[in-house]
């Protein structure tokens, strides 16, 4: 089968940067995605890694060891309607199959 | 606006109704994908239809039956629900299910409440 773990709260300053994990255990990795959900909204992509290292788009970065099953979110130069639930995703198994984590909800205060 | 509609947002039945969920998605993709979202429980793979043809079934209760009549159009036909399929369902597309992306387009679902 296949697990992620990620934290389920995380909370911040405006203007501040946040890290978010997540490790994961699976068979047949390709890669490792990110998604915003904000309340009541639609999950939308973030970003998407199948290799080792950090890929930067604008505020947010995600960074991804295959060797250690281990990736993050970064997000710098917090705004508050970065107030959202993240999720990692593991690509694996063959097709465009992803498999969620729970979640992390990221509340940003002034 | 993602590009995938969902009807209706919110849904409220019994558990002897028999009613439908519909996705439209304008974005040109050939796969499209049902997911549950329950609270504290991380999204669950349903169903994948890529180019019409069902492709992934995970082992989804037959009170869940699934329609893709065309690339565009997804539909989640539900008939004797429990209260614990009370969850939001997400409608998502992406440009092929071979080509694995990491990239899905979502709906903003559609809530749906059992009683």
């Amino acid at each position: 089968g296949q697990s992620l773990e990620q934290p389920s709260e995380v909370t911040a300053v405006e203007g501040a940067i946040v890290q978010i994990n997540c490790t994961y255990q699976t068979s047949g990795f390709y890669g490792l995605s990110w998604y915003q959900q904000h309340d009541g909204g639609a999950p939308t992509f973030l970003s998407y890694n199948a290799l080792d290292g950090l890929e930067e788009t604008g505020r947010f970065s995600s960074f991804l060891s295959r060797s250690d099953s281990y990736g993050y979110l970064l997000l710098q130069e917090l705004q508050m309607k970065d107030s959202a639930s993240y999720f990692c995703a593991v690509l694996a198994g063959g097709g465009n199959k992803l498999t969620f984590g729970t979640g992390t909800q990221l509340k940003v205060e002034l | 606006e993602t590009g995938v509609t969902q009807t209706p947002r919110h849904l409220v039945m019994g558990m002897t109704n028999k009613k439908s969920l519909k996705c439209e998605q304008h974005l040109g993709h050939n796969a499209m994908y049902w997911y549950k979202q329950s609270a504290k429980k991380p999204l669950e793979l349903m169903f994948v239809y890529n180019f019409k043809e069902q492709t992934e079934n995970n082992s989804v209760p037959s009170r869940f039956s699934p329609e893709c009549p065309n690339s565009s159009h997804l539909f989640l036909h539900l008939h004797t629900l429990q209260p614990e399929d009370s969850a939001l369902y997400l409608c998502a597309s992406s440009l092929d299910w071979t080509a694995g992306t990491g990239e899905l387009f979502f709906g903003e679902g559609s809530r749906l409440t059992v009683l």
